[in-house]
């Protein structure tokens, strides 16, 4: 089992530039996640999909849209992204909300 | 809601020496309880879980914690710290029962370890 996936591992982008990270897992889980990790603020919950057609804001939705593709996938999107979103991103998944969480290995973003 | 704090920003122990981690939570009910490691670049790995039973957890690479309800309190510990263990520790709170509420983090404690 490859566990959580997440593409791409680095990426920089133009302030105004759009893009989505995908994240995929294999386990079967019910529940993923996004967060977003910057120096000192720790893990902040950006979006998360409770099950399959659900999908709820977190700590710090502005600026970003998620799609549960199916039981499997779930994206990040930045429709216009800016300085302030330069992080570092994980996807994680569990079976269900309370549960253990399994993380991604992240994807390194920079925007300038 | 629930809430995690982890009084430490930064600890530095030398290697051999024994370490121990903070985790407070705040939550009415049973919580399930966390302990994560990062290492740099990495994503987080599970050290251990409480989720009921026997209050003294045992995990990976040699870490326990012990649930202490009356101090809302579990506390991380490894008894001879090695070079390898240098990464941030997060400890994290569940909410037994909630409906599919997410885990709340702690903002984390980065351990240096020296020779």
């Amino acid at each position: 089992n490859a566990g959580v996936t997440q593409t791409p591992k680095f990426q920089v982008l133009k302030t105004g530039q759009s893009m989505t990270l995908q994240c995929a897992q294999d386990m079967n889980h019910n529940s993923m996640y996004w967060y977003r990790q910057d120096p000192g603020m720790g893990l902040r919950l950006i979006y998360y999909s409770a099950s399959e057609g659900t999908t709820d804001k977190g700590e710090v939705p502005n600026g970003y849209n998620v799609s549960r593709l199916n039981k499997r996938e779930f994206s990040l999107r930045l429709e216009s992204a800016a300085p302030s979103q330069t992080s570092v991103y994980f996807c994680a998944s569990s079976e269900q909300g309370e549960d253990t969480q399994y993380f991604g290995p992240g994807t390194r973003l920079t925007v300038l | 809601a629930q809430s995690v704090t982890q009084p430490d920003i930064h600890i530095t122990v030398s290697e051999g020496a024994s370490l121990e981690l903070r985790c407070n939570y705040s939550y009415g009910a049973t919580p399930y309880l966390f302990w994560y490691v990062q290492s740099p670049g990495q994503g987080l790995q599970l050290l251990l879980k409480y989720f009921s039973g026997d209050t003294l957890v045992q995990g990976i690479k040699g870490f326990e914690a012990e649930f202490k309800r009356s101090q809302s309190s579990f506390n991380l510990r490894k008894p001879s710290v090695h070079w390898s263990d240098a990464a941030e520790y997060f400890c994290a709170v569940g909410a037994w029962n909630s409906g599919n509420t997410p885990l709340v983090f702690g903002k984390g404690t980065r351990l240096s370890v020296i020779a």
